[in-house]
């Protein structure tokens, strides 16, 4: 069965700290997303990656950044914490090829509370 | 930046009623997917429409993608509790693979 695995399910810190939301794909997949879920906003893309080593800016990057240096794993940094930051991230990945092409595989979400 | 909007916000009705969910944009889309999340999971794709006017149906779950491509609905027939949970509809740009989500609609089928 293929999988979208995101490492923590719930993860509380505190304002300031660093955090790393880790995702590890096993379909092979070109493309990995990150995305945050927030009541009545719907998904908001934070950044994706076509490729190792590549990021490209979502909607919303502004406090966060990426890192991809496997084709199987994309990680999301929250270099300083900050409580607008707390909420369920969803972490996706897709292939450009193909009958299923760019339709999004998630993994189970991360949510994060930041005190 | 292309929008989607989704209605109703928030859908609340008794197991056997049927329910129309809506996704409506001012641009066209070359795609338009409909997930659903059911709490502590991620979204699960249902369905994806390409062609304007095309209807897909999923047992009780009809799909129909608007003929200019820039509208989309989702219809359920004689709800079930099952059927409760958020349910996303997404278009995929003409000129790139991005998505772009509506806000949700959160059903619940209460028995």
């Amino acid at each position: 069965d293929v999988k979208v695995t995101q490492s923590s399910r719930y993860l509380v810190k505190r304002t300031g700290e660093k955090v790393f939301l880790e995702c590890v794909q096993d379909m092979d997949h070109e493309n990995m997303f990150w995305y945050r879920q927030d009541p009545g906003l719907g998904l908001r893309l934070i950044y994706f990656s076509y490729d190792v080593k590549m990021k490209e800016k979502g909607d919303i990057p502004e406090g966060y950044s990426v890192s991809r240096e496997k084709k199987e794993r994309f990680s999301l940094i929250l270099e300083s914490a900050s409580t607008n930051q707390t909420s369920m991230y969803l972490c996706a990945s897709s292939s450009p090829y193909g009958t299923g092409a760019n339709v999004l595989t998630f993994g189970a979400g991360s949510r994060l509370t930041v005190l | 930046t292309q929008l989607l909007e989704q209605s109703p916000q928030f859908l609340s009705i008794q197991e056997g009623e049927n329910l129309t969910v809506y996704c409506n944009s001012s641009s066209v889309f070359s795609s338009l997917q409909w997930y659903r999340q059911e709490p502590g999971e991620g979204p699960v794709l249902l369905v994806t429409v390409v062609t304007g006017g095309e209807v897909k149906k999923l047992k009780r779950l009809t799909f129909q993608f608007g003929d200019a491509r820039k509208d989309s609905s989702l219809h359920i027939t004689a709800a079930q509790p099952g059927d409760t949970g958020l349910y996303l509809c997404a278009g995929e740009g003409t000129s790139g693979s991005r998505l772009t989500f509506g806000e949700g609609t959160q059903l619940t089928v209460n028995p």
